[in-house]
This record gives structure tokens, C-alpha cells and sequence, in this order.
């Protein structure tokens, strides 16, 4: 069963517009979310995790359990965010391993 | 620090060859990890080790072999190429292998492999 749902494969916006990438997950106690983000042929990088409650690059994602999702925004797009998005958990019976969603590609249009 | 390092980058392989992808780390790191990348199905993890002489598998396991005999080094063996095995491969690694709250995981360039 997929634990890490990213509904988007892609999703493409105008410069200066807002950004939603969406994220769901599945796990009956407490989990660790991520985001990571990977541009072209670059490697995985850590973006934020909700348990910084930080925000990096203009980004935040705040984790809502009742929906139990951890949608990671922005309020105004950038073409240098243009990359591919990854969502990742993990839980305690999880040990040290994370689940990854599908991703998803931002495109950001001039 | 060069922080983890695959090698090779670049690969092409016949069905039924076998090979191995190299990783190393030079972070002193407990954890590490092989996960494959494919698209419309994201990360998904291979084989991971929480220390040296420790491995266990992950989701998808099976066609490839682990060991780590050092901290530093985690290889992971193709033991018989197949065209399904064609992916993109990221190494990772993480300080603490107990938990990941406040243990960023590090992720090696990748290695992109082609089976023919």
C-alpha cells in the first residue's frame, strides 16, 4: 500500500505565482515528515523537515494530522525552484528508514 | 570532507553480467543505504546497514547483495544484470542509525545504470 501519496507528477506554474505541492501520508502513530528536493542531476538534498518547523528557500510544510498531510508551499514561485520534489517519512517501526513518494517536478515558467 | 561518493556515474551493462556500485563515506556515519530511483515510483530502498557487519534488506532486495565490512564502505552487487535493474542508484547515509530526528540523511550523485 502506498505510504507516501504525491498526487502531481508534475506541476507547472508561472514565476511569482503560489505553489502547493501535496503530500499524504499513511502511518497510525507518529511520523517524521521530509521534504527533499533534487535539481537536474544534482543529488537529493534535504529541503526541511516539519520538526524544525523551519522555513528554507521561502518554502514551509506544516504537518496536519487529522488530514495527515504535509503539503510543502510557497507563496511566490521562483525559476530556480524548478526541480523535482520529493515527500518522506519515517516512524518508529520504521527504524531509521525513510519512505519516499513518488515526486513530483515543479516547473516554473517565465 | 567529500561526503558520500558512488562510483561509476555512468554504466551499461549485458543481462547477466554482474557488477558492483561503490559507495563510501567519510563522515564517520552509522547508517547507510542503497536506494533505486525510477520514474512514477520514487525513492525505493534496497538494502540499508545500521553498522559495520550489520545489513538488512529493504522494499526491494531482491538481485542485489550488500555487506560492510567498514564503516566507510558500503558496495552493493549486482549479481546478475536484468533490463529491470535499470535505474538510477543514490547511496545514503546518516550519523545516527537509532533515529532520524535531527540526523540529516546524505545522499551520494547517483549512479545511473543501463541493462541491455
Amino acid at each position: 500500500a502506498q505510504r507516501v501519496t504525491q498526487p502531481e507528477k508534475l506541476l507547472s506554474v508561472f514565476k511569482g505565482a503560489p505553489v502547493e505541492l501535496k503530500c499524504n501520508y499513511s502511518y497510525s502513530g507518529s511520523p517524521e515528515l521530509f521534504w527533499y528536493v533534487q535539481y537536474s542531476r544534482q543529488r537529493l538534498q534535504l529541503l526541511l523537515r516539519h520538526i524544525s518547523r523551519e522555513s528554507i528557500k521561502g518554502f514551509t510544510a506544516d504537518l496536519n494530522k487529522g488530514e495527515t498531510s504535509f503539503h510543502l508551499k510557497k507563496p511566490f514561485a521562483q525559476e530556480e525552484d524548478s526541480a523535482m520534489y520529493y515527500c518522506a517519512f519515517s516512524g518508529r517501526k520504521y527504524g531509521n528508514k525513510l519512505v519516499f513518494g513518488a515526486g513530483t517536478i515543479l516547473r516554473v515558467k517565465s | 570532507n567529500a561526503g558520500v561518493t558512488q562510483t561509476p556515474k555512468f554504466q551499461v551493462l549485458k543481462t547477466g553480467q554482474s557488477m558492483t556500485l561503490q559507495c563510501a563515506q567519510d563522515m564517520n556515519h552509522e547508517y547507510m543505504s542503497w536506494y533505486r530511483q525510477d520514474p512514477g515510483m520514487g525513492l525505493r530502498l534496497i538494502h540499508y546497514s545500521v553498522g559495520a557487519g550489520i545489513t538488512d534488506q529493504g522494499e526491494v532486495p531482491n538481485g542485489y547483495n550488500v555487506s560492510r565490512s567498514t564503516t566507510e564502505d558500503f558496495p552493493l552487487r549486482l549479481l546478475s544484470a536484468a533490463p529491470s535493474q535499470t535505474s538510477v542508484y543514490f547511496c545514503a547515509s546518516s550519523y545516527r542509525a537509532t533515529k532520524l530526528v535531527g540526523n540529516t540523511i546524505y545522499f551520494g550523485e547517483g549512479s545511473w545504470l543501463t541493462v541491455v
